[in-house]
This record gives structure tokens, sequence and C-alpha cells, in this order.
């Protein structure tokens, strides 16, 4: 399967840690994306990067969160400092700008923080 | 939140009925896409439709948008209980926010067999 990929599926932490998660986007993509869902709501926009320069930042992406692509190919995500309120889903996707607009989304980390 | 609203936000249907689901969203558009999220595979890119068109068919799928109104709907027709699932809207703005979606808090179908 050539999809786009995320590990780790599932992380508990506890307060306080630091947590990172790994994006693996289609390989001909150069354009990857990182979002948040929690229960019942719709994924919340964090950043994006455009091979390996990140373009855009959400609000939500305070300063304990970092995201880099280096080299234009798999993102890593960290949050430092963790709190209960960064439980969510993490969602990474990936699009080819030379294609169209659609995302493709890998099945997310799953973050608990206790 | 910058997040649109859909509408309904839960759909119960029978096998075979058709069922719409409407979204809104606040600002102006380079285009709208349709999104399906279930347990076993993740999000999954349905349709999308450019902010000049008003209306878009794939398959079982219509879509159709007003940016007069800044809505949406989506029409599945011909439901199957393998569309149980729940459906997001999200549009994007192109221009320099061109990569970013902003999704709606999305309609929860369920298709009974």
């Amino acid at each position: 399967d050539t999809g786009v990929s995320q590990d780790p599926r599932h992380k508990i932490t506890k307060r306080g840690q630091n947590v990172t998660f790994r994006c693996d986007p289609i390989s001909e993509h150069n354009r990857l994306y990182w979002y948040r869902q929690t229960l019942g709501q719709g994924p919340e926009f964090l950043t994006y990067f455009q091979n390996e320069a990140q373009l855009e930042k959400s609000r939500l992406l305070s300063d304990r969160f970092s995201a880099e692509r280096p080299k234009g190919s798999f993102s890593t995500l960290e949050i430092q400092r963790t709190e209960q309120g960064d439980s969510a889903m993490y969602l990474c996707a990936s699009s080819d700008e030379r294609t169209g607009y659609e995302q493709y989304f890998g099945p997310g980390t799953r973050l608990t923080v206790t | 939140s910058q997040q649109g609203e859909e509408d309904p936000q839960a759909l119960s249907i029978q096998e075979g009925e058709n069922a719409t689901m409407n979204c809104s969203y606040k600002t102006s558009i380079n285009n709208l896409q349709w999104y399906r999220q279930n347990s076993g595979r993740g999000l999954v890119h349905l349709i999308l439709i450019r902010s000049n068109e008003r209306e878009k068919h794939s398959g079982r799928l219509r879509v159709t948008l007003d940016t007069s109104k800044k809505s949406s709907s989506l029409l599945i027709t011909a439901s199957r209980a393998a569309d149980t699932a729940s459906y997001f809207c999200a549009s994007n703005a192109g221009g320099t926010s061109y990569g970013k979606l902003t999704f709606g808090q999305g309609t929860i179908l369920t298709v009974h067999p």
C-alpha cells in the first residue's frame, strides 16, 4: 500500500512529557498537512509544508508544538510538555499540487494525555 | 471556531433511500470538498467542486454549490449500509491559504440494512 502512513497509531503519555509523531506522505506528493481532530468535531488545520518549507501555521500551534519536514519527505510533529487538552487524533495528509487540491489522509495518531 | 456548520448533525435512513446533507462555510473559496470518515478507512476524499461550478456528479454522489449563500449540499442516492460514516465538507480558500482545508463539524449518516 502506498498511501499516507503515520506512526505510532496510538500514544499514551503522562502530562508534561514530550511526544513525537511521524508521517510518511505519498512519495510523489510535495505538500504535507497536519490536522488535529477531537471527538465529534471535524479536523482542524495545524500546519502545512510545501517540500521542506513550512508555509502556514495555525494559531492552534502553540510554542509547545513544532513540526519539521527535513528534505521534503517525511514529517515529524513534536509536542513538548503535553497537557490533557492535547488529547486528540493527529492526522497527516498529503497532496500533489500538480494534480489537484484533494488531500489524502493517513490513519492518524491517537494521543491520550493522562 | 473557524469551522463551518453542517446540517443535520445526524441522519438515519433505510438502505435504498437518498441522503442529503448540507454545509455552510464562512469565507470565499477556491473549491469545496467532501470527505467521508469511518473507523475502517479514515478520512477519504469523495468529490471536489470548484467555486465556478454549481453542480457536480460522481457515481451515486451529487454535490451542489451556492457561493452567494456560502453553502453546499451532498446527495447520496440509493444508499447502502456501507455508506454508514461521518461526512465532512471542507472549504479551500486558495490564494495564500492554498493548502489549508477548513472542515465542517460533520454529519453522521447511519444506513440501516
